[in-house]
């Protein structure tokens, strides 16, 4: 079945780096469009930035642009975000999630939770 | 960029009741507009796409309705398992907003 596991998260110190993975399986994964969307704690959700399927496409939320950056490796079925610079408000649970042309973010990863603290 | 506003940001209803949740864009856009259901401790699951296209698996009472600015998804008749935090978003362009939710909680 169509699965995404993300990995990667964990505590880490204000204006540290962290790189967060997520793994695909059960679809192409280099047909689909990857999102990152984060969640702070009792907050709503947060879109975070998109990555076309060839990865020549990226667009960043305002918030997190010149600190993120988005990648995948398709013959891994992986996608990356790599968080620096980081902020007590980049403290939430980050989601990735599959979308194609037309189609919404269907289905969700589980999450990983990031804590910016010293 | 698009702003996506809900109302309202929380509700408390009976089982069987109708219950409708608006979703309103600062300006008009295509209808790429999706709703996901959260429940407690869960991630988001896609419930409605393309305004109002009920995804595989989705209980019928679900349904949306709207275009250009103003969206709306409807529950029929409300069930305890419905308890959640429902998010529209938008989807046409980057960046793809979402509203800020609706707790629907059960009296």
């Amino acid at each position: 079945q169509v699965q995404l596991v993300e990995s990667g998260g964990g505590v880490v110190q204000p204006g540290r780096s962290l790189r967060l993975s997520c793994t695909a399986s059960g679809f192409t994964f280099s047909n689909y469009q990857m999102h990152w969307v984060r969640q702070a704690p009792g907050k709503g959700l947060e879109w975070v930035a998109v990555i076309s399927f060839d990865g020549r496409n990226i667009f960043y939320a305002d918030s997190v642009k010149g600190r993120f950056t988005i990648s995948r490796d398709n013959s891994k079925s992986t996608l990356y975000v790599e968080m620096s610079s980081l902020r007590g408000d980049d403290t939430a649970v980050y989601y990735c999630a599959r979308a194609t042309y037309g189609v919404p973010l269907d289905p969700w990863g589980q999450g990983t939770l990031v804590t910016v603290s010293s | 960029d698009i702003q996506m506003t809900q109302s309202p940001s929380s509700l408390s209803a009976s089982v069987g009741d109708r219950v409708t949740i608006t979703c309103r864009a600062s300006r008009g856009f295509s209808n790429y507009l999706a709703w996901y259901q959260q429940k407690p401790g869960k991630a988001p699951q896609l419930l409605i796409s393309a305004a109002s296209s009920l995804q595989p698996g989705v209980p019928s009472r679900f349904s949306g309705s709207g275009s250009g600015t103003d969206f709306t998804l409807t529950i029929s008749s409300l069930q305890p398992e419905d308890l959640a935090t429902y998010y529209c978003q938008k989807y046409d362009e980057a960046p793809w907003a979402f509203g800020q939710g609706t707790k629907v909680e059960i009296k």
